[in-house]
C-alpha cells in the first residue's frame, strides 16, 4: 500500500463547475500538506500549502486537511479551462527524513469551455 | 528571479548508452533535489543535497546512477548504462532549507530509452 493515495482520474468538468480533488494517507507523522499543479510538459508548481489540520483559502482555491481521517482535499470554485492540469498532493513530516516530500500519483483535470 | 533551470529538456538514447542531466537551482537555495516521475505517477525522490553533501540518496540506484553537486550550486545526474525502464521525466527542485521550505521545481528532462 502506498503512503499517499490519489484518484488518478481523469476528471472532466464543464467550465464554472466546483471541482473536488482528494488524497488519503497512512503516515500519521505527516504535518505539512501541499497541492501542486503540473501543466503538460512542465514541472510541478506549488498551489497551496497547509500546516496540520484546518482550511486555507486562496482565491478560487480551498485546501482542507482532516488529520483525524488522514484525508486532504482541494476545492476549485468557478473552474476555468486554464485550470486544466494534473493536480498532485504532497506531504511530509517535520523531523523525519529531512522534509522528504511524498507525492500522490496526481489527478488529471480537464475543464471544458 | 530566475527559476530552476534544467537541460536538456528532452533526450532520446539507445539502451546501454550513458546520459547526463544538468540542473541550476534558484540562487541562494542550499538544498537541491532530484526526482524521477514515471508516466502517470507523482515524483519520487532520488537524492537530496544540502550544499555539496548528499544527505539522502537511499532511493538512488547506485549501480547505474550517480550524482554530484560541485561547489554546492549546479548539479549533474548521470545514468550509465541506461535501461529501458529508466524512461521518465527527471525533475530537479531546490529550496532554501530542507525541513520547512517550499520546493521549487524545474521543467524537467524527459528521457526516452529505446
Amino acid at each position: 500500500q502506498k503512503e499517499v493515495e490519489q484518484d488518478p482520474g481523469p476528471l472532466s468538468v464543464p467550465e464554472g463547475a466546483i471541482v473536488s480533488l482528494n488524497c488519503t494517507y497512512s503516515n500519521s507523522a505527516f504535518q505539512y500538506f501541499m497541492w501542486y499543479r503540473q501543466y503538460s510538459r512542465k514541472g510541478p508548481e506549488l498551489l497551496m500549502y497547509t500546516y496540520s489540520s484546518g482550511n486555507k483559502e486562496d482565491g478560487r482555491f480551498t485546501a482542507q486537511v482532516d488529520k483525524s481521517s488522514k484525508y486532504i482535499s482541494l476545492f476549485i470554485r468557478d473552474s476555468q479551462p486554464s485550470d486544466s492540469a494534473t493536480y498532485l498532493c504532497a506531504m511530509r513530516g517535520i523531523y523525519n527524513q529531512g522534509g522528504k516530500l511524498i507525492f500522490g500519483q496526481g489527478t488529471e483535470l480537464s475543464v471544458k469551455p | 528571479e530566475a527559476g530552476v533551470v534544467q537541460s536538456p529538456r528532452y533526450k532520446i538514447i539507445e539502451k546501454k548508452q550513458p546520459v547526463a542531466f544538468w540542473c541550476n537551482p534558484i540562487s541562494g537555495h542550499n538544498t537541491l533535489y532530484w526526482y524521477r516521475q514515471n508516466l502517470g505517477q507523482g515524483p519520487e525522490l532520488l537524492i537530496r543535497y544540502e550544499n555539496e553533501e548528499a544527505v539522502d540518496d537511499s532511493q538512488l540506484p547506485k549501480d547505474r546512477f550517480s550524482a554530484e553537486r560541485l561547489k554546492g550550486v549546479d548539479s549533474t545526474l548521470k545514468i550509465q548504462p541506461a535501461e529501458l525502464g529508466d524512461s521518465a521525466v527527471y525533475l530537479c527542485a531546490s529550496s532554501f532549507r530542507a525541513r520547512t521550505d517550499t520546493q521549487y521545481f524545474g521543467p524537467g528532462t524527459r528521457l526516452t530509452v529505446l
